[in-house]
C-alpha cells in the first residue's frame, strides 16, 4: 500500500525558511515523479512543483519560483521541499503526491499534509 | 496557464439525488483532466481520469463525460459519504493547474 507522509510544517515568520519532508513507502520510490501540493485556508488546491523520477527534469508554478526548491534523496525514499523567503500567502497544508506513472500528470496518491503558517 | 472554472460553487443536494458539477477549461485540453474529492482533514481522493475513466475503488455511481473545453461529474445518488468537495485538474499543460472547487452539501 503507497504511504506519503509529509513532516516539517511549523510557524514562520515572514522571510524564514523551512524544509518539508515527505516520506514514501509501499513502491518503487525510485520509479516515480514525485509533486508538491499545497491548499491554503478556505482555498483550492494548488500545484507548486514537480520532481522525476531521477530529479533531472524540475517545474515550478510562478508563485514559488526563485524561493522554493524541489529535490529527492532516492536511498532514503524521500522527498524535500526546501522553502526559502517565505510570504503570508505560503500559509497552506502542503500535501506531497505521486503520478501514476511517467508522462502523465495526474495525482493518484496523495498524503495527508502538513501545516505552514506564516506570521508574525 | 489553463485557467479552469467550476460550477456552481456550491450545490446543494438531498441524499439520494443526482448531482452534476461543471468544469471548463480556459482552451483544450483533450481529455487530460481528472477529478478529486476533498474532505477537511483528509487528503484528496482521485475519483476520474483521462475525464471518464473511474480511479481504483471508485463506484460505478460516479462518472465523469467531456472532452476539449467542457467536462462534468455526476453522482448519480448521493450517499452521506459523498458530501465533500470536488476539484478538476488539467494535466495537458505545464502549469497543472485546478479549478476552484464545487462544495456539495446536504439540502
Amino acid at each position: 500500500e503507497v504511504q506519503l507522509v509529509e513532516s516539517g510544517g511549523d510557524l514562520i515568520q515572514p522571510g524564514g525558511s523551512l524544509r518539508l519532508s515527505c516520506a514514501a513507502s509501499g513502491f518503487t520510490f525510485s520509479s516515480y515523479a514525485m509533486n508538491w501540493v499545497r491548499q491554503a485556508p478556505g482555498k483550492g488546491l494548488e500545484w507548486i512543483s514537480y520532481i522525476s523520477n531521477v530529479g533531472s527534469t524540475i517545474y515550478y508554478a510562478d508563485s514559488v519560483k526563485g524561493r522554493f526548491t524541489i529535490s529527492r534523496d532516492n536511498a532514503e525514499n524521500s522527498l524535500y521541499l526546501q522553502m526559502n523567503s517565505l510570504r503570508a500567502e505560503d500559509t497552506a497544508v502542503y500535501y506531497c503526491a505521486t503520478l501514476p506513472r511517467n508522462w502523465v500528470f495526474y495525482f493518484d496518491s496523495w498524503g495527508l499534509g502538513t501545516l505552514v503558517t506564516v506570521s508574525s | 496557464e489553463i485557467v479552469m472554472t467550476q460550477s456552481p460553487a456550491t450545490l446543494s443536494v438531498s441524499p439520494g439525488e443526482r448531482a452534476t458539477l461543471s468544469c471548463r477549461a480556459s482552451q483544450s485540453v483533450g481529455s487530460n483532466l481528472a477529478w478529486y474529492q476533498k474532505k477537511p482533514g483528509q487528503a484528496p481522493r482521485l475519483l476520474i481520469y483521462g475525464a471518464s475513466t473511474r480511479a481504483t475503488g471508485i463506484p460505478a455511481r460516479v462518472s465523469g463525460t467531456g472532452s476539449g473545453t467542457d467536462f462534468t461529474l455526476t453522482i448519480s445518488s448521493l450517499h452521506s459519504e459523498d458530501f465533500a468537495v470536488y476539484y478538476c485538474q488539467q494535466y495537458d499543460n505545464w502549469p497543472l493547474t485546478f479549478g476552484g472547487g464545487t462544495k456539495v452539501d446536504i439540502k
